[in-house]
């Protein structure tokens, strides 16, 4: 089956700096990338995606880039604040089929973003 | 849009009885709702995938008996955990994928599950 695997586990950035946190995944078959947010005792929230046809996608401070041949990709997040600390997660999946697009996660990385 | 709530968001209950979890989709209809388990600075590991209208698929290691899911309509997915014992405490959280082919997962707010 599919293996995520996601690092750093911990990131720690000085308010207005960028954040990255970088994936990889196992089977060549997933197509489809979401990242999610989850604060403290609140389930995950999707904060952007990707398809595996695309390279890169941006929303305001969050850009995703993938790399298909590698097999990884990357969260990107532009001046960070103090809001944006939380634990990050991505996942891969394949869409379409049996599968119903199950996710396989990541261990998760804990940013930090000091004032 | 795309809002995913949990009912009830946490529950203590003493070793040997039951406690149901609900999922709905409050503005979509789901045609596959999962349900995940997150212990303490871990990630999420699915525990089973729930399409409407058909039996639940576990995954390896989960408990069928033990973790009953029933995917009644569109909206509603309910999550029950018989028998609980104190290693069940957890926090179970649901997702949703909408109607229509789309792919991307809604999660609810999670129910924390604390059993005595």
């Amino acid at each position: 089956g599919e293996n995520v695997e996601q690092h750093p586990s911990t990131l720690s950035v000085q308010e207005g700096d960028s954040a990255v946190i970088k994936c990889t995944y196992s089977d060549s078959a997933s197509n489809y990338f979401p990242w999610y947010k989850q604060e403290l005792g609140k389930g995950p929230q999707l904060i952007i995606d990707i398809r595996s046809n695309v390279g890169e996608k941006k929303d305001q401070r969050i850009a995703v880039t993938l790399n298909k041949t590698a097999k990884h990709f990357s969260l990107h997040i532009t001046e960070t604040q103090p809001e944006d600390s939380a634990v990050y997660f991505c996942a891969a999946s394949i869409t379409g089929g049996t599968s119903y697009g199950k996710l396989t996660f990541g261990q998760g990385t804990i940013l930090t973003v000091h004032p | 849009g795309a809002v995913v709530s949990q009912h009830p968001s946490w529950v203590i209950c003493k070793s040997g009885t039951s406690v149901k979890i609900e999922c709905r989709s409050l503005d979509f209809q789901a045609t596959t709702m999962f349900w995940y388990r997150q212990f303490p600075k871990q990630s999420l590991m699915l525990m089973a995938t729930s399409n409407e209208g058909s039996k639940a698929t576990y995954e390896q290691g989960v408990e069928k008996d033990k973790f009953l899911i029933n995917h009644a309509s569109l909206t509603l997915s309910t999550l029950t955990v018989t028998s609980a014992h104190p290693e069940d405490s957890s926090f179970y959280i649901c997702s949703a994928t909408p109607w229509q082919g789309r792919y991307e997962q809604y999660f609810g707010p999670g129910t924390r599950l604390t059993v005595t």
